[in-house]
């Protein structure tokens, strides 16, 4: 099946460091990636469609300056905390979908991120 | 309006019990339809894919019924690994592949 992984699975940092996720289909190629995140108790939200070769869509109220997202080649794309403050901790995860023309989306184990 | 809404539970039923969820969905022109599970802690995994009028997986059944916009799935002999949460996930439709979360909704099995 579909494997999709994500690195690091935790992480902790202080306050105004940056941060980077990466994300990686390991068998096939992800044409568009997502990124989500997950509150306690929350439902997943989208924070960005991230497409191959081009500029991630980021969802409204999402700031697409402090959430990095570069989707380099067909098989990686990363999140970039930047300058990260407590109430950016949070699980961070990624999926994505094989092709353009299908809508089965493989998730990654997430990240969990701490900011002190 | 939410896009997607889905009771949150928690649903707590003995062991065997069958057990039902229903999901609303605002957008008539949604195509797709999934039920995801999703244990404490992890990221969410494929349950069943709902395309048409419904499918059926062992002891899981999910229902479509586009004209009152829900689904629903079913759980029969429910087991104590049946607990987690339920994610009904629902892409946009009109060309678009971008997946709409419901809030998920809480079942809890016990013996």
């Amino acid at each position: 099946g579909a494997v999709v992984s994500q690195h690091p699975s935790w992480v902790i940092c202080k306050s105004g460091t940056s941060v980077k996720i990466e994300c990686r289909s390991l068998d096939f190629q992800a044409t568009t990636m997502f990124w989500y995140r997950q509150f306690p108790k929350q439902s997943l939200m989208l924070m960005a469609t991230s497409n191959e070769g081009s500029k991630a869509t980021y969802e409204q109220g999402v700031e697409k300056d402090k959430f990095l997202i570069n989707h380099a080649s067909l098989t990686l794309s990363t999140l970039t905390v930047t300058s990260a403050h407590p109430e950016d901790s949070s699980f961070y995860i990624c999926s994505a979908q094989p092709g353009t023309f299908t809508d089965t989306q493989y998730f990654g184990p997430g990240t969990r991120l701490t900011v002190l | 309006r939410k896009e997607v809404e889905q009771d949150p539970g928690p649903f707590n039923v003995p062991e065997g019990a069958t057990v039902a969820f229903n999901c609303t969905y605002s957008n008539s022109a949604s195509q797709s339809f999934f039920w995801y599970r999703q244990d404490c802690r992890k990221e969410p995994k494929l349950l069943m894919s709902v395309y048409s009028s419904g499918n059926e997986d062992g002891r899981f059944t999910a229902q479509l019924n586009r004209a009152s916009q829900y689904i629903s799935l079913l759980i029969r002999d429910s087991k104590l690994s049946d607990s987690a949460t339920y994610l009904c996930v629902v892409n946009g439709g009109g060309g678009s592949y971008i997946p709409t979360f419901g809030r998920g909704t809480s079942l809890i099995v016990h013996p």
